[in-house]
């Protein structure tokens, strides 16, 4: 178990949708990073938060946005939504500084029909 | 440019073989970390090893080690002793500071898919 939480482990919602997804970081990291994972591909980065601040932003769309709450839990929101963004989507913490590596939750496996 | 990159889309190996994933890197953070995950088909990510810029040893984690070349800014993972539980996706990744908000970012490859053969 990586510490980190991710809510739902699974989400299927029509196109033209908006979704939610959550993430509760490990106890203690401050940043929280956002993944994007499309079948057979590889991680492309969406949004950095960092005690709740934006710090860096990867290949995001305007349709989709990110907040990081003053508990540090994070929340990705996805609006119309279309068939090509069934992904599964990863949301990973750490710690600023030292040696460390991101801890990834389960991640949320949306399809969009 | 890429700055993670992982030329073999594909490889199988023999259990009980050793496999050597390739991963080269291109920054300029001096003070770098350079990381391996495995995916396995359930999808979670695993991390496995860890090697940071100013180490002078390759790391090793049981049977994952890490050869480390920095002046050909290339990490590749070698797993000893292949068994059937190590069929999966390996991201080789990199942990860099962002110039412009000074925080650690983390960087992934598109990611080698191995298949272990009984």
């Amino acid at each position: 178990d990586s510490g980190v939480t991710q809510t739902p482990k699974h989400l299927i919602t029509a196109t033209g949708q908006r979704v939610t997804l959550r993430c509760s970081p490990r106890s203690g990291d401050l940043s929280v990073y956002w993944y994007q994972q499309s079948l057979d591909q590889g991680l492309q980065f969406l949004i950095q938060y960092y005690n709740g601040e934006e710090r860096a932003k990867g290949n995001i769309l305007e349709r989709f946005s990110a907040q990081q709450f003053p508990d540090l839990h994070s929340e990705l929101n996805l609006s119309s939504l279309e068939l090509g963004d069934s992904a599964l989507y990863f949301c990973a913490s750490s710690v600023q500084g030292g040696t460390t590596e991101a801890f990834f939750g389960q991640g949320t496996r949306l399809t969009v029909v | 440019a890429q700055k993670i990159t992982q030329t073999q889309p594909g490889m199988f190996v023999q259990e009980k073989e050793a496999v050597t994933l390739d991963c080269t890197y291109d920054t300029s953070d001096p003070s770098y970390g350079l990381f391996w995950y495995k995916q396995p088909s359930s999808g979670e990510m695993i991390f496995l090893i860890y090697q940071g810029s100013y180490d002078q040893q390759n790391a090793t984690e049981g049977r994952y080690s890490l050869n480390f070349q920095k002046a050909r800014k290339s990490a590749n993972l070698v797993i000893s002793a292949s068994q059937l539980g190590d069929s999966a996706m390996y991201f080789c990744a990199m942990r860099e500071r962002d110039s412009t908000s000074g925080t650690y970012k983390y960087i992934f490859g598109t990611g080698t898919r191995l298949k272990v053969l009984a």
